[in-house]
């Protein structure tokens, strides 16, 4: 599985669009990049997931160049109650499951 | 979305006892679900991939014989820890997901400590 490398922290203000991005050199052709947010006690949850291009949900943008060797999360307009800590991750889901690796996630804290 | 649910959500218990963690699909069927665990300010750190009607397979480093897995059925995998010790204590999570290309969805996580 590819290894990632993320920033250890960032800090925002309310009301900020905040870029997160992720380094995966190694990614291979089968590997789709996926990203998590975790609050504090709580399990990871989904926020999108993308192979190439632009993926665009209600909660975020993920935006993927052509070479794939690396991803940016977009997280428009960011509140206090988007601190949290978010993964990115890459991982070939076609081998019959979805084991994930986690790598060390960037801290996110956004002030008022 | 999907949902997946632990049980407890947290737990206290003597060094020594055995401590069982629940992990349930409640809205589909999962023949593979993973455990992993978190230590305080740490990422996770992935155990096991528990298949169901099979044994589970473990990550290096981890005691098979410590941390049972039991997958029952298409929707309940099981954590046991046994002679739990002070260093057991951690966030235990369990994820699984609808098909192989499908997002994984996370339970809540199960906070364990051994006092």
């Amino acid at each position: 599985l590819a290894k990632t490398t993320q920033p250890i922290s960032m800090d925002s203000y309310e009301g900020q669009e905040v870029n997160i991005t992720c380094s995966h050199n190694n990614i291979a052709t089968n590997d789709y990049i996926t990203w998590y947010q975790q609050f504090p006690s709580q399990g990871p949850r989904f926020i999108i997931q993308g192979y190439k291009t632009k993926v665009t949900n209600e909660v975020a943008s993920l935006f993927i160049p052509a070479d794939r060797k690396s991803s940016t999360l977009s997280l428009p307009r960011v509140s206090l109650s988007d601190t949290a800590v978010y993964y990115c991750l890459v991982g070939d889901y076609s081998g019959g499951y979805n084991k994930l690796i986690f790598g060390a996630g960037t801290r996110l804290a956004v002030h008022p | 979305g999907a949902v997946v649910s632990q049980h407890p959500s947290w737990v206290i218990c003597k060094s020594g006892t055995s401590v069982k963690i629940e992990c349930r699909s409640l809205d589909f069927q999962a023949t593979t679900m993973f455990w992993y665990r978190q230590f305080p300010k740490q990422s996770l750190m992935l155990m096991a991939t528990s298949n169901e009607g099979s044994k589970a397979t473990y990550e290096q480093g981890v005691e098979k014989d410590k941390f049972l897995i039991n997958h029952a059925s298409l929707t309940l995998s099981t954590l046991t820890v046994t002679s739990a010790h002070p260093e057991d204590s951690s966030f235990y999570i369990c994820s699984a997901s609808r098909d192989s290309r499908a997002e994984a969805f996370f339970g809540q996580g199960t906070r364990l400590t051994v006092v």
